[in-house]
Order: structure tokens, then C-alpha cells, then sequence
């Protein structure tokens, strides 16, 4: 059955650090979505792509943050300058219509310290 | 602007009991609701869906739930808890626009005991 995958699954980086979170959604798929998770809170929305561009995002989505779709398979998270308040679980989803779920990959864990 | 509301952040049950997690959301369009389960260390996996069909819906592992839109409810039942039931339970909701984002619940963590 069809994933959506993301590398790494844990990432490590220090205060101030750039940070790239990757994601390949599933092939056909055509939205695109990032969402995170702070530890013991709940998962909340960043940023949704669509045709190439940006379609809707959150008021945590600021300019630290970026979404690119490279090369037509992967799907990817720039984070700027991280800080401690980064510290979250990244999670990647796609979606193929708007009646059909959205499908989450596993997460990566982005520990800044 | 839409919301999700779960009642109880944290749920206990015994074996073979009745599991109900409660949702009721906020929405100013017909929403399209879902729960989704995650299990320690893992991701976000669906249970159900309601996307203005059924109002009875069931999904995975004998879960269902009702759409009950004078309630503003979705609550998520299950007849018999097993104990790998255990894990946080997300109740969510979009609106029925082509790729607009799921609006997340706090969650419920159910706990079985034997």
C-alpha cells in the first residue's frame, strides 16, 4: 500500500541552525501539507502546497519557515533559524481529492537544544 | 472558524467495556470530520471519515461513530475495548474545500486495563 515517507525519522541540530525536514507523499497525490506536534499538546496545522505554490498557512508559519517541492517527488520543510520552541514532532501529509483523507507520514523528531 | 473540542483528555476502560471518546466541533460550513489513532512513536493513522454521507460511520479495528449535526457532535464508539486499543485518539475537521488544513482536537489517551 502507498506511504507517505519522511527522513530523518530524529534530527538534532542547535539553536540558530538551518534545518531541512523531508517528506515524498504519496505519487499521485496533488495537496500537500506540514503540520507539527509540540510534545504532549496537539497536532497543529503550518502549511498546505498546491500547484507548486503555498495554498493556505498558519499564523506559526512564519518567515522562518519554507515549503518547496523540488524535483516532483519530494516535498520538503526549511526551517531557517531554529529555536527551542522548534522542538516538535514535523509531520508530512498528502491528499489526492478533497473528499479523500489526508494520509501522515511517521514524523521526524526535530530536537533543538 | 472552525474547532474541535474532546472532552476528557484521558479515558479508562476495562477490557471488553464499552469505549466512548467525545468530540463536538465548531464549523460554519458542513465540515467533513475525522479521528484519527496514533500509537506510541508512531504517526497518525485513520480510523474514520465523515464526509456528509452516512451519518453512522465505521471504520478500522470496530470503531464507529455518529454525525449528529444538532449536537455538533462526532462522538467515536467502540462495543468492546481490547487492550491494543490503548493510544491517543484525534478527533478533526476540515471543510469541504479542495486541500484546506484538518483542525486537530487535544486528544484523548484511552488506557485499557485487564
Amino acid at each position: 500500500e502507498p506511504e507517505v515517507t519522511q527522513t530523518p525519522s530524529h534530527q538534532v541540530t542547535q539553536m540558530g541552525q538551518e534545518v531541512i525536514l523531508r517528506c515524498v507523499p504519496i505519487s499521485n497525490h496533488l495537496y500537500f501539507y506540514w503540520y507539527r506536534q509540540i510534545l504532549g499538546q496537539k497536532v497543529e496545522f503550518l502549511v498546505s502546497f498546491y500547484n507548486n505554490e503555498i495554498s493556505e498557512k498558519s499564523e506559526i508559519f512564519d518567515d522562518q519557515f519554507s515549503v518547496e517541492r523540488p524535483d516532483g517527488s519530494n516535498f520538503t520543510l526549511k526551517i531557517r533559524s531554529t529555536k527551542l520552541e522548534d522542538s516538535a514532532m514535523y509531520f508530512c501529509a498528502s491528499i489526492l481529492s478533497e473528499i479523500d483523507e489526508q494520509y501522515f507520514g511517521p514524523g521526524t523528531r526535530l530536537t533543538v537544544t | 472558524a472552525q474547532s474541535v473540542t474532546q472532552l476528557g483528555s484521558h479515558v479508562s476502560v476495562s477490557e471488553g467495556a464499552l469505549v466512548l471518546l467525545r468530540c463536538n466541533y465548531s464549523s460554519s460550513v458542513p465540515p467533513y470530520l475525522f479521528w484519527y489513532v496514533q500509537y506510541p512513536n508512531q504517526g497518525l493513522q485513520l480510523l474514520l471519515k465523515y464526509t456528509s454521507a452516512a451519518t453512522l460511520v465505521k471504520g478500522i479495528n470496530g470503531f464507529e461513530a455518529e454525525f449528529k449535526k444538532s449536537e455538533t457532535s462526532f462522538h467515536l464508539t467502540k462495543p468492546s475495548a481490547h487492550m491494543s486499543d490503548a493510544a491517543e485518539y484525534f478527533c478533526a475537521v476540515s471543510n469541504n474545500q479542495a486541500g484546506t488544513a484538518l483542525i486537530f482536537g487535544k486528544g484523548t489517551t484511552l488506557s485499557v486495563s485487564s
